[in-house]
């Protein structure tokens, strides 16, 4: 099946500036990958999503990047907010159906 | 409002005490998902089923089953609870009808303890 890796495992930003969290994934037909924030106690939510046939995605302060050829996409979060910090999953599926997780990265804004 | 619910929200059980965890949800979507979220290891899924009476293994199906009887219900049973499946629960569902996102919807989590 499918594997996921996520790095960094946690990341710490200066209000202002730029995160960047980066996943691998090892099945080339895999064709949707989704970020979800998880805010502590809180459920994961879907923050953006990009699919195999765009090689960028921006919304506002958001964006994600894919490479399909190095098998890699990245989340950017730029003007971070002490609000951003949370779990930032990233995932993938070939299907649809079956979705695989990367292991989450704690960002932490500090003020 | 849209939503996804998931009953208990806490369980504390014993060894070998069959449990059920429901999830229900009111946006008419075909797609539910189970999951496990455990330190470390990320969101790991369960099961998921495509629509009702349609279930299929995900990466973790040791010790589970599930049933789609109805479409807004997807409740996730454990005959034989061990200790290693102490975990929080997801469940989420998901429109797949002519949507170029597959957004889950999550609900909002099951803590499950197995002493």
């Amino acid at each position: 099946g499918e594997n996921v890796e996520q790095h960094p495992s946690t990341l710490s930003v200066q209000e202002g500036d730029s995160a960047v969290i980066k996943c691998t994934y090892s099945d080339s037909a895999s064709n949707y990958f989704p970020w979800y924030k998880q805010e502590l106690g809180k459920r994961p939510q879907l923050i953006i999503d990009i699919r195999s046939n765009v090689g960028e995605k921006k919304d506002q302060r958001i964006a994600v990047t894919l490479n399909k050829t190095a098998k890699h996409f990245s989340l950017h979060i730029t003007e971070t907010q002490p609000e951003d910090s949370a779990v930032y999953f990233c995932a993938a599926t070939p299907t649809g159906n079956q979705f695989y997780f990367g292991t989450g990265t704690s960002l932490t804004v500090i003020p | 409002e849209a939503q996804v619910t998931q009953n208990p929200r806490y369980l504390i059980t014993v060894t070998g005490k069959k449990l059920t965890v429901t999830c229900s949800q009111n946006m008419n979507h075909e797609y539910m998902s189970w999951y496990r979220q455990d330190p470390g290891l990320g969101l790991r899924q369960i099961y998921y089923s495509m629509n009702v009476e349609v279930t299929d293994k995900g990466d973790v199906p040791e010790g589970y089953k599930v049933s789609r009887k109805e479409k807004r219900n997807f409740p996730l049973i454990l005959e034989s609870p061990s200790p290693n499946q102490t975990s929080l629960y997801f469940c989420a569902s998901s429109s797949h009808s002519g949507s170029a996102s597959y957004e889950q919807y999550f609900g909002p989590g099951t803590r499950l303890t197995v002493t």
